[in-house]
């Protein structure tokens, strides 16, 4: 298994669509993760971080499967500013090395009007 | 909030230069890390420090080296610039702990001609 592998996209949506990207790691060290937002030709800013089962921010929920290992970010109400690239992040190796982040290839998403 | 900064937005140099691409934290993290993004590629991690003086290689160190004199700054160079290494650099910092999420700055766009 790669150290972190996401859904390949793209994914089309209309506004006001809900939608969710999933992405298994393979460490099974690993304690927290992240989601990462990236637009066109910008840096990855941090969306959310997920430390255990779960965090909600809005209309963003990331849910964590330690047993299956995989992580998941759903989307409610879709708007057009969140067309986007979503990063999936995970720590490398044990203490120390978690320093280190493994980023995802990225899901790329196209709210629609 | 946390402030990282990239000396250039765009840089164009030509094979064989000698080429420094600068990093500036404010946020006193220890840690601190260049990766490069490439289509298709993702995110690769060149070279990361986690304290003054001290430097450690990612995955991709060949053609590059890095210099960490104070702590917040972290310089990526590039000894003998080829063309392929035009890509989008990108710095990054965290805090000395365990899985914590990493802060870039906007990047430098380098192209090698």
């Amino acid at each position: 298994r790669k150290e972190v592998e996401q859904d390949p996209g793209p994914f089309n949506v209309p506004e006001g669509a809900t939608v969710a990207f999933n992405c298994t790691y393979s460490n099974s060290a690993s304690q927290s993760f992240f989601w990462y937002r990236q637009d066109c030709r910008k840096e990855p800013k941090l969306l959310m971080s997920v430390y255990s089962s779960g965090n909600e921010d809005g209309r963003f929920t990331a849910q964590l499967n330690r047993a299956s290992q995989y992580i998941s970010l759903l989307i409610r109400d879709s708007k057009l500013s969140d067309s986007a690239t979503y990063l999936c992040v995970v720590p490398r190796g044990s203490s120390g090395s978690a320093r280190q982040l493994t980023f995802g290839s990225g899901t790329q998403l196209t709210v629609l009007p | 909030d946390v402030k990282v900064t990239q000396s250039s937005r765009y840089l164009v140099k030509r094979t064989g230069e000698k080429v420094f691409l600068e990093c500036v934290q404010d946020m006193d993290h220890e840690n601190m890390f260049w990766y490069r993004q490439d289509p298709g590629l993702g995110l690769r991690l060149i070279y990361f420090s986690y304290d003054v003086k001290m430097k450690e290689k990612g995955d991709i160190p060949e053609g590059y080296s890095v210099s960490r004199e104070k702590k917040e700054r972290f310089s990526l160079i590039l000894e003998s610039a080829s063309t392929n290494q035009t890509s989008m650099y990108l710095c990054a910092s965290s805090f000395g702990s365990d899985n914590s999420p990493l802060h870039f700055g906007n990047g430098t766009r380098l192209t090698v001609t």
